[in-house]
């Protein structure tokens, strides 16, 4: 399995909801990733987890709360969102945040709509 | 924090020709990948390519890490080709995107 899956592909929320977006991996790597990626423009990182543990943020605001229960889910967390975080989600995983010789695999990402 | 940066900005291209993309960056890298990124949004691996110069089908990658640059060639384009490309490196342990080459191939 060389593939990392992200659900849901599309969401539309309110800027009360509370929703999460979910990321998995079977490829055994150790540090995952979430970009975001506006219209037109190249993704941006927001957050780093090695080996589950949150290892660069961003300056990411916290109505995003990342989570990695394990070494192969990742999620993230939106509550509270503005009209402007309306973007695609990618997530991406590697062997090690600092090695591998295969670089970063990434999902399809979750197109989310505020309204 | 390192620069990358792509060119051109925007392609048009026949379908059957041959192209060139370029890629600079500002500082010595561990990692250099090619991404198609398709109108979808996938973000579709082409190459891991640091150094050296490596073929796949009708693309060819090649990295010349000591002058900071890398070439994507891509030879007989297609409708499919069609797109966004990011040249994207890693210098210790964060991946940073180039701004990309739009690609239009026409029938």
């Amino acid at each position: 399995d060389t593939e990392v899956t992200q659900t849901p592909k599309h969401l539309v929320m309110g800027m009360t909801n509370k929703k999460s977006l979910k990321c998995e991996q079977h490829m055994g790597h150790r540090a995952m990733y979430w970009y975001k990626q506006k219209a037109k423009k190249p993704p941006e990182l927001m957050f780093v987890y090695s080996y589950e543990k949150l290892s660069i943020n961003e300056s990411v605001p916290s109505r995003f709360s990342p989570e990695c229960p394990n070494s192969s889910l990742l999620n993230l967390h939106l509550h509270a969102l503005q009209p402007e975080d309306s973007a695609l989600y990618l997530c991406a995983s590697s062997q090690d945040r600092r090695k591998g010789t295969h670089g970063y695999t990434f999902g399809s990402g979750t197109r989310l709509t505020v309204v | 924090g390192i620069q990358v940066e792509q060119s051109p900005p925007d392609l048009i291209l026949q379908e059957g020709a041959n192209s060139t993309l370029r890629c600079n960056f500002s500082d010595s890298v561990n990692n250099l990948q090619w991404f198609h990124q398709n109108p979808w949004g996938q973000l579709i691996n082409l190459f891991y390519i640091p150094s050296g110069t490596k073929q796949n089908g009708r693309l060819s990658a090649t990295t010349v890490a000591t002058e900071r640059y890398s070439l994507l060639y891509i030879s007989s384009s297609q409708t499919t080709d069609s797109g966004v490309y990011f040249c994207a490196v890693r210098r210790y342990s964060t991946l940073t995107f180039g701004k990309g080459t739009m690609l239009l191939v026409s029938p």
